[in-house]
């Protein structure tokens, strides 16, 4: 499994959006993107995943460079329900398998 | 509503006492999976199941033990040899292959007392 590195914390101001960045230089050709976010004490809620493309939903939009080595979840009007640590993870699709997680970034949305 | 429920939410255990903790989905997933979480860290995977009465060890195992008789059902045991067993444990099902990634269980917080 790819390794994946994100910063450990970040800041947002409600209303703004918030640009959480990941590395995954690793990253094979058959491992897709995913991003989770995790409140606390809950278990972790699916946010967007992707291949090579962009990807946009109604939480979120994905941005993945061209070679894959990076990505970055956009949410685009951050409130402050969006407090949370967001999990980059990437996963073989044919095995979705996952020993570990790393820590993930801890985003804190400010009034 | 599919979805995927643990229970119990909070479980106190006793030194030398063994637990079992419940995790059911109605998903029609074929894999599922157990990880635990201590504070401040990220998920690790205790076991996994892809298919009924078959099950791997993830990176630990030790002191845990699973059954998958139902394809509905995944129970973790934590075992007395579990050394430290107070963590936050998370249970997750999803399809084997294609992209659907995780669906997460609301988690059980296991303290030794």
């Amino acid at each position: 499994d790819a390794k994946t590195t994100q910063p450990t914390s970040m800041d947002c101001a409600e209303g703004r959006a918030a640009n959480l960045p990941c590395n995954h230089s690793t990253i094979s050709g058959n491992e897709y993107v995913y991003w989770y976010r995790q409140i606390h004490s809950q278990g972790p809620q699916y946010i967007i995943h992707g291949l090579k493309n962009n990807e946009t939903n109604e939480m979120a939009s994905l941005i993945i460079t061209e070679d894959r080595k990076s990505s970055t979840l956009i949410l685009p009007h951050a409130t402050l329900r969006d407090t949370a640590v967001y999990y980059c993870i990437a996963l073989n699709a044919g095995n979705n398998r996952k020993l570990i997680w790393g820590l993930g970034t801890s985003l804190a949305v400010n009034p | 509503d599919g979805g995927i429920t643990q229970s119990p939410k909070y479980l106190f255990r006793k030194e030398g006492q063994n637990v079992t903790l419940s995790c059911e989905q109605n998903l029609n997933h074929d894999a599922m999976y157990w990880y635990r979480q201590d504070p401040g860290q990220g998920l690790r995977l205790i076991y996994y199941s892809q298919i009924v009465n078959d099950f791997q060890k993830g990176d630990i195992a030790e002191g845990y033990s699973v059954s998958r008789e139902k394809k509905e059902s995944f129970p973790l045991t934590v075992t007395s040899a579990q050394k430290n067993p107070t963590a936050f444990y998370l249970c997750a099902s999803s399809t084997i292959g294609g992209t659907y990634g995780y669906t997460f269980g609301s988690g059980t917080r296991l303290t030794v007392v």
